[in-house]
């Protein structure tokens, strides 16, 4: 079984700074896939970010990005040039690769961000 | 496009009673997924169709709890009789098979179960 920690309960950052949410992960699994997700308060969950597994490279969307340790195990995520809308619930997903199907997702506990004008 | 909906979005009900939550995929969307997230806890995985067919239950913690998804559309999740321990956020989330990785799974506004 897949476990997923966030060592970070809440974290604040100043708008226009840069934070980084910390993420960890246990598998025996080999191919799988990373995932953050926002949910904005009151709003639905929407996907961030993905790093598949078997990529070196890191992913990067705009403003986020991550560092994907593979060895370590660990997934975190940078927010660059913080705006008050990332103020939100961030959760990472871990998904093991089954074929091409779909797959659940293994969350973490979540990290409540919260960017301060 | 409209994305994936729930109904009801709260729901308070007293132990022992039924409630049936229903979740509307994103049109064409093949797989459906429902999670939950207790007070404090981490969202859970419950199950898992591929069309009308589970494709993953393992997630369902007993058989209080009965889902379903006729026709391959729309899904329920029936909860009778419910516990105490069953109050929380019912996430419902679609995805469409994307050649050789899985689509992205699209998540509803969930639904708040309390349980009085």
């Amino acid at each position: 079984a897949q476990t997923v920690t966030q060592s970070q309960p809440e974290m604040s950052v100043q708008e226009a700074e840069t934070v980084t949410l910390s993420c960890t992960y246990d598998t025996s699994e080999n191919n799988y896939y990373l995932f953050w997700y926002k949910q904005p308060p009151s709003r639905q969950m929407i996907l961030v970010i993905r790093q598949e597994a078997y990529k070196q490279q890191n992913a990067t969307e705009n403003r986020f990005s991550v560092n994907f340790q593979k060895a370590a195990k660990s997934f975190s995520l940078k927010i660059s040039d913080s705006q008050l809308g990332d103020t939100a619930m961030y959760f990472c997903a871990f998904m093991k690769r089954v074929g091409n199907a779909g797959n659940m997702l293994t969350f973490g506990g979540g990290t409540r961000l919260m960017v301060k004008p | 496009e409209a994305g994936v909906t729930q109904f009801p979005s709260h729901s308070v009900i007293e132990k022992g009673q039924t409630v049936t939550l229903r979740c509307d995929p994103i049109s064409g969307h093949d797989n459906l997924y429902w999670y939950r997230r207790v007070m404090g806890k981490e969202i859970k995985f419950l199950l898992h169709f591929v069309k009308e067919s589970k494709q993953d239950e393992s997630g369902m913690p007993n058989n209080r709890f009965l889902a379903e998804r006729t026709g391959g559309t729309y899904s329920t999740l029936k909860v009778q009789p419910a516990e105490l321990e069953d109050s929380g956020v019912y996430f419902c989330a679609s995805s469409h098979f994307r050649g050789s990785t899985p689509g992205e799974q699209f998540f509803g506004p969930g639904t708040r179960l309390t349980v009085l």
